[in-house]
């Protein structure tokens, strides 16, 4: 079975504190994706890496940054976190299917609570 | 950005009874997912349906799709309790990413 896991399932932060969200998977998945997920909105992407080092932006990047050193490890850096960011963090992965079937593999999520 | 929307935005329906939920999308696509989630968790795939394909089963889930209409559903037949849960519909532009409705949560009521 494909795991995802996130190094916490709670957070709770201070205004202005750096903030970091990792998350593991161990099926040398090539696509990994980090997600917020708040009420009535849906899922939206925040960024996602395709291959070790490589990074794109997705639908909301602002405020925060990636990392991806390893081929199964995906970091997301809240430079300064902000009440705006409270929010539920969801990790994926995806294989590379090259057929467009890209399923997407969830972590469990952490939820962020900035004060 | 969010492409797909599902309709309704919450169920209650009760157990052994079927339950159906729609998703529509704005632009042309690859394939359409659907998605679980239960509360507090992550998402879990249930299907996936492209889009030359127009129904598919996979146990008690039946999804048909309508790309002239831009349009999918997600019938859950015989419900049961565990089938409580938020569902999504995401669209696969065939660019790695998938575009995410607002999902639909269902309750199944004893």
């Amino acid at each position: 079975d494909v795991k995802v896991t996130q190094s916490s399932r709670y957070l709770v932060k201070r205004t202005g504190e750096k903030v970091f969200l990792e998350c593991v998977q161990d099926m040398d998945h090539e696509n990994m994706f980090w997600y917020r997920q708040d009420p009535g909105l849906g899922l939206r992407l925040i960024y996602f890496s395709y291959d070790v080092k490589m990074k794109e932006k997705g639908d909301i990047p602002e405020g925060y940054s990636v990392s991806r050193e390893k081929k199964e490890r995906f970091s997301l850096i809240l430079e300064s976190a902000s009440t705006n960011q409270t929010s539920m963090y969801l990790c994926a992965s995806s294989p590379l299917a090259g057929d467009g079937t890209d399923t997407q593999y969830f972590g469990p999520g952490t939820r962020l609570t900035v004060l | 950005s969010q492409q797909g929307e599902e309709d309704p935005q919450a169920l209650s329906i009760q157990e052994g009874e079927n339950a159906t939920m729609n998703c529509s999308y704005k632009t042309s696509i690859n394939n359409l997912q659907w998605y679980r989630q239960n509360s507090g968790r992550g998402l879990v795939h249930l299907i996936l349906i492209r889009s030359n394909e127009r129904e598919k089963h996979s146990g008690r889930l039946r999804v048909t799709l309508d790309t002239s209409k831009k349009s999918s559903s997600l019938l859950i037949t015989a419900s049961r309790a565990a089938d409580t849960a938020s569902y999504f519909c995401a669209t696969d532009n065939n660019d790695y990413k998938l575009s995410f409705g607002a999902g639909t949560t269902v309750t199944v009521r004893a």
